[in-house]
């Protein structure tokens, strides 16, 4: 079946400008986690949805980031007013209900910030 | 606030020989995940090591997880080329969010 799929793949942006990305879990999957993953500082958890609960926003860097879930499926990450240091590849991934098994990943969205 | 530390970083190997990369972290949880990443690409789910003491093993590579030491493995048995990619461990935070953290990477290089 189809995997985690994420739009667009690479994004370059100007500086101050806003950007949305989009993740398309598994067909079934009720967790969602988006994560971005930058050589200096690695790989991070950003925000993490379940179902209908609210979301796990803790690990948002700032106030310009932003994401939703409609319909317990589909989900846009926003970056307001983009940064340099926002460049990173952001990847999202979901899993089952429970999460007692892997996260399966997306390809990823390549952000530049000019 | 969950660390969790991979080592080493870079490891140039041969094909033919064995090595293993460790992962450690610093607060009780016993869900650990391994992932494979080859350069430009996503994250593969290699292993998922749920209990204190479990071990799996695929191919050349098997993982244990030793919860009481807050220590997992990845052993690498008769290294090929095909093998070489970024290795990443990840802990969850327990309870009911399965948030991931994860390693730094190892780098692994396997040379003919």
């Amino acid at each position: 079946g189809a995997g985690v799929s994420q739009s667009p793949s690479n994004k370059v942006t100007e500086k101050g400008k806003d950007v949305e990305l989009r993740c398309d879990p598994i067909s079934g999957h009720t967790a969602l986690y988006w994560y971005r993953q930058s050589l200096g500082q690695g790989l991070e958890f950003l925000i993490y949805f379940q179902g209908n609960s609210a979301p796990d926003k803790s690990g948002l860097p700032s106030d310009r980031f932003s994401a939703e879930r409609t319909g317990g499926s589909v989900s846009t990450l926003t970056i307001q007013r983009t940064q340099q240091e926002d460049s990173a590849v952001y990847l999202c991934a979901s899993s089952p209900w429970g999460g007692f098994g892997p996260q399966h990943f997306g390809d990823g969205t390549r952000l530049s910030i000019l | 606030e969950l660390k969790v530390e991979q080592n080493p970083l870079f490891l140039s190997m041969q094909e033919g020989k064995n090595y293993t990369i460790y992962c450690n972290y610093s607060t009780t949880s016993d869900r650990l995940y391994w992932y494979r990443q080859d350069p430009g690409k996503s994250l593969e789910s290699l292993f998922v090591l749920l209990s204190n003491g479990a071990v799996k093993q695929e191919g050349r590579l098997m993982a244990s997880l030793d919860t009481k030491a807050r220590l997992s493995t990845l052993h690498i048995t008769a290294a090929v080329h095909d093998l070489s990619a970024t290795y990443f461990c990840a802990v969850d935070s327990g309870g009911s969010n399965y948030k991931l953290t994860f390693g730094k990477g190892t780098l692994l290089t396997v040379n003919p």
